[in-house]
């Protein structure tokens, strides 16, 4: 089965800094995609950034990027320039190419320090 | 404009009690999900729906009921309702589209938080 692991409960970084977040995934699948999700104070589910398995390159949005390694199942984010408005919760999230299920992993809470 | 909304946002009802919600979104998208997320913002996929059609049903009780009347639309039903039954629910869409717009992650709705006295 497939599994999505976040080892990190929570995480804090200072404002203006660099941090990253980790995720592993379990599969036996080739094709995938994977995502991050920030779910702020306010609940709201906001898809951060996404990539496709087969694309090495890794997928950066402004000061969100990831460091996809195919090989060894591993997805993390890493958010540079750190500031107040990214403290929230961050879920890594799975989904097989060719099937409907997202799995998400049990999510990193991060606090930005001022 | 909101591409997923839900109805009502909070909920608060007694136990034993029956209760809906609404979910609809207006991407065009042809699946939807609804999913629970606990105190300890662990998120558990309980129902999706492709086309009206439930493709996905995990163990959930059978308190739970989806129901699809169109593909922009999918609700909740909860009969007797429990206190373990309070978390918020999450609402979600998605649609794989290989070719430009290119398109395969959900979009969620603002949740709605069940409470149950």
């Amino acid at each position: 089965a497939q599994t999505v692991t976040q080892s990190q409960p929570e995480m804090s970084v200072q404002e203006a800094e660099t941090v990253t977040l980790s995720c592993t995934y379990d599969t036996s699948e080739s094709d995938y995609y994977l995502f991050w999700y920030k779910q702020p104070p306010s609940r709201q589910m906001i898809l951060v950034i996404r990539q496709e398995a087969y694309k090495q390159q890794n997928a950066t949005e402004n000061r969100f990027s990831v460091n996809f390694q195919k090989a060894a199942k591993s997805f993390s984010l890493k958010i540079s320039d750190s500031q107040l408005g990214d403290a929230a919760m961050y879920f890594c999230a799975y989904r097989a190419s060719g099937t409907y299920k997202y799995i998400f992993g049990t999510g990193t809470r991060l606090k930005v320090l001022a | 404009d909101t591409a997923v909304s839900q109805t009502p946002k909070y909920l608060v009802t007694q136990m034993g009690n029956d209760k809906s919600i609404k979910c609809e979104q207006n991407l065009g998208h042809d699946t939807m999900y609804w999913y629970k997320q606990d105190s300890k913002k662990f998120l558990k996929i309980m129902f999706s729906y492709n086309n009206k059609e439930l493709i996905i049903n995990e163990t959930v009780p059978n308190r739970f009921s989806p129901k699809s009347p169109d593909k922009a639309h999918l609700n909740l039903h909860i009969n007797s309702l429990e206190l373990g039954d309070s978390a918020v629910y999450f609402c979600a869409s998605s649609q794989v589209r290989r070719l430009a717009p290119v398109s395969y992650e959900q979009y969620f709705g603002p949740g709605t938080r069940l409470t149950v006295t």
